[in-house]
Formats: C-alpha cells, structure tokens, sequence
C-alpha cells in the first residue's frame, strides 16, 4: 500500500532530448507528489511537486504529468543537457502520515554530449 | 540561507562498535527527519521529529537505533551496536510545520557510513 514504483532504473539520453521517468503508487491517500534530484555526494534536492488536483505542473524545462485514475505520475525533462545527469527519484506523502516521504527505487540519467 | 548541516561526512567503523551522526536543521523549520539510503535505493524514513517530539519512528530498529532532538533544534542518531547491513547513507532533513510549504523537504548532504 505505501509503495512506489519507479522505473526506469537507468536512463541514457542525447543532448536535447526528452527524458522520461515514471512512477506508480497504490495508496490513494497520498496527495503530494514530489520528484527529487541527487547528484554524487550529495543530499536530494526538491525539483518540482504536484498536487493530485492538477494534471500537469511545469517549470522551465521540468514537467510532471500526473493520472489520478491510473495512480501514475512521470517528469519530463525537455531539452536535457549533459548537467541534467544524476539520480532521480519520485515520491509520495500524505498529511495524515506527517509529511513522511516514500520514495522510488530512483532513475541513474546520463544525457551525453 | 544556510542548508542542513551533518557531521560527520564519512564513517568508517567496524561491526558491533557505535557511532552517532549530527544533525542541524535549517534555522525555523521544526520537523526534522531522519532517512536511511541504502546505495542504489531510495531513501528510507527512520525517525520524525516535530520540535523535540516524536512524530513518527515506526520504521527505525530500536533494538539498536535511538535517536533525539534535545530543545527541538539539533538531533543526534546513534547506532549501537553496528551490524554489517547498516552501511549506508543517512540523511537528516527538514521542514516547515505547517502551511503549504511544509510538505517540502530540504535534506543535508549525508553522512556516508561503512561497516566492516
């Protein structure tokens, strides 16, 4: 119930391309849906969220697309550019839980050159 | 505005002996989170904080993790003994209380610990 599914588990894409990754949940009572980025040797950072009222948040380059009825979300990264490359993970909370984050297994991006 | 701090940044201890990590939150944000992130995994809650209270620790193995948060700001999380498994990364993070703003978690840097 509290999982969340990520996938692809690695991800290779050329300059300027469209970076894809995907996310799945089961439990309906998440309403917050963050995406994060790790580079090597450091902590997550906070990319973009989505709340499930709306079904499609963009900034600059980063979109989340999210299908209430499928229990699915993804991020888009338009343009991606050889920086972009590091670790993404998706994850989900609900208020009730206190704001506690579960997360997916993560996505290892490289953009090359 | 300064970032979560921890300390150390690297641990290197053999089995059976403990260790503590530190953790200073991100000045105003009274939740404060403990994460557990097994390389190539996700992170992994431990331990919630709000203010010096516990919020949620259902996921972190008392027999051999404790854990505080002494006056609600810094927090301190103690493996005794270490068993070879626990090699990981462990991550604090932090966040507002309440308002929109408060599901947003802003993590440190990590301490990196290996077991031997």
């Amino acid at each position: 119930q509290q999982q969340v599914k990520q996938s692809p588990q690695s991800l290779i894409v050329q300059k300027g391309g469209i970076s894809i990754i995907n996310c799945a949940y089961e439990n309906t009572a998440f309403d917050y849906f963050p995406w994060y980025q790790q580079f090597p040797g450091k902590g997550p950072a906070l990319l973009i969220a989505i709340r499930p009222d709306v079904s499609e948040k963009k900034e600059g380059r980063f979109t989340i697309s999210f299908n209430k009825s499928a229990k699915q979300f993804s991020l888009h990264i338009m343009d991606s550019q050889p920086g972009d490359s590091a670790t993404y993970f998706c994850a989900a909370s609900r208020e009730t839980s206190g704001s506690r984050l579960t997360f997916g297994e993560g996505t290892q991006l490289t953009v090359n050159p | 505005e300064a970032g979560v701090a921890q300390s150390p940044r690297y641990k290197i201890i053999e089995k059976r002996q403990s260790v503590a990590f530190w953790c200073n939150p991100i000045s105003g944000h009274a939740t404060l989170y403990w994460y557990q992130q097994i390389l190539g995994q996700g992170p992994k809650l431990l331990i919630q904080f709000q203010n010096n209270g516990v919020v949620d620790d259902s996921q972190l193995p008392k027999d051999r993790f404790s854990a505080e948060r002494l006056k609600g700001v810094d927090s301190t999380l103690k493996i005794q003994p270490a068993k070879l498994e626990d090699s990981a990364v462990y991550l604090c993070a932090s966040s507002l209380t309440s308002g929109v703003s408060s599901y947003e978690q802003y993590f440190g840097p990590g301490t990196r610990l290996t077991v031997t």
